[in-house]
């Protein structure tokens, strides 16, 4: 069964600690994509990878943001210092560029609360 | 202005009705698009996608595609109360990331 994991499921924290969520990509994906949704703002795209490279990470803070991809089967989102207002819930996706479907699967995701 | 229009609802229709689902988009360029089922707490399902103009049917979902109009549509037929969520409309430009709109919350009452 391909699924996207995501570890944690759940953080609690507190301002000014860093928080690092982790993301495994359904196997043989080559795009990764980080979204945060807030009853605010919706779902926000806050960083693209194709075949580990960076694409898209203008949606992300870049003070205290930072996204990788180590290898192809491991995702990383590092928020450094976390502040309160990053309280939300971080979605990874996975989806295969190349046959023009753009179609993402989405993992369960990481709910953050920073107090 | 929000490149992914939806009317945030509460959509409710009774058990065994149609439930009718709509989207505007803003990019022309925009090739395909997409319907998320989104459970209370869960994270967004892949339900639909469609790359050309026309319907396409997965059971009792449907989903339109006009171009011209920049108009996507989800139809549920045979409502289920199982199928009370939020459904969330999504394109990609250009074959970048989906842009989301913000959902539609539909009730199916018993």
């Amino acid at each position: 069964d391909a699924r996207v994991t995501q570890t944690p499921r759940h953080k609690v924290t507190e301002m000014g600690q860093e928080v690092t969520m982790r993301c495994q990509p359904i196997l043989g994906h080559n795009t990764v994509f980080w979204y945060r949704q807030t009853m605010m703002q919706g779902l926000e795209l806050l960083a693209y990878f194709r075949n580990r490279a960076p694409l898209d990470d203008s949606g992300m803070p870049k003070d205290r943001f930072s996204a990788e991809m180590p290898d192809a089967t491991l995702a990383t989102l590092k928020i450094q210092p976390s502040e309160p207002r990053d309280s939300a819930v971080y979605f990874c996706a996975s989806g295969f560029s190349g046959t023009g479907t753009d179609e993402q699967y989405f993992g369960p995701g990481t709910r953050l609360t920073v107090t | 202005q929000k490149e992914v229009e939806q009317n945030s609802g509460p959509l409710s229709v009774p058990e065994g009705a149609i439930a009718s689902l709509n989207c505007t988009y803003s990019d022309r360029g925009s090739q395909s698009f997409f319907w998320y089922r989104q459970y209370s707490g869960k994270s967004p399902e892949l339900i639909m996608s469609i790359y050309s103009n026309g319907d396409k049917e997965d059971g009792r979902f449907t989903a339109q595609l006009n171009k011209a109009s920049q108009y996507v549509s989800l139809l549920i037929r045979d409502s289920q109360p199982s199928d009370s969520a939020t459904y969330l409309c999504a394109e990609a430009p250009g074959r970048r990331a989906l842009t989301f709109g913000s959902g539609t919350r539909l009730q199916v009452q018993p």
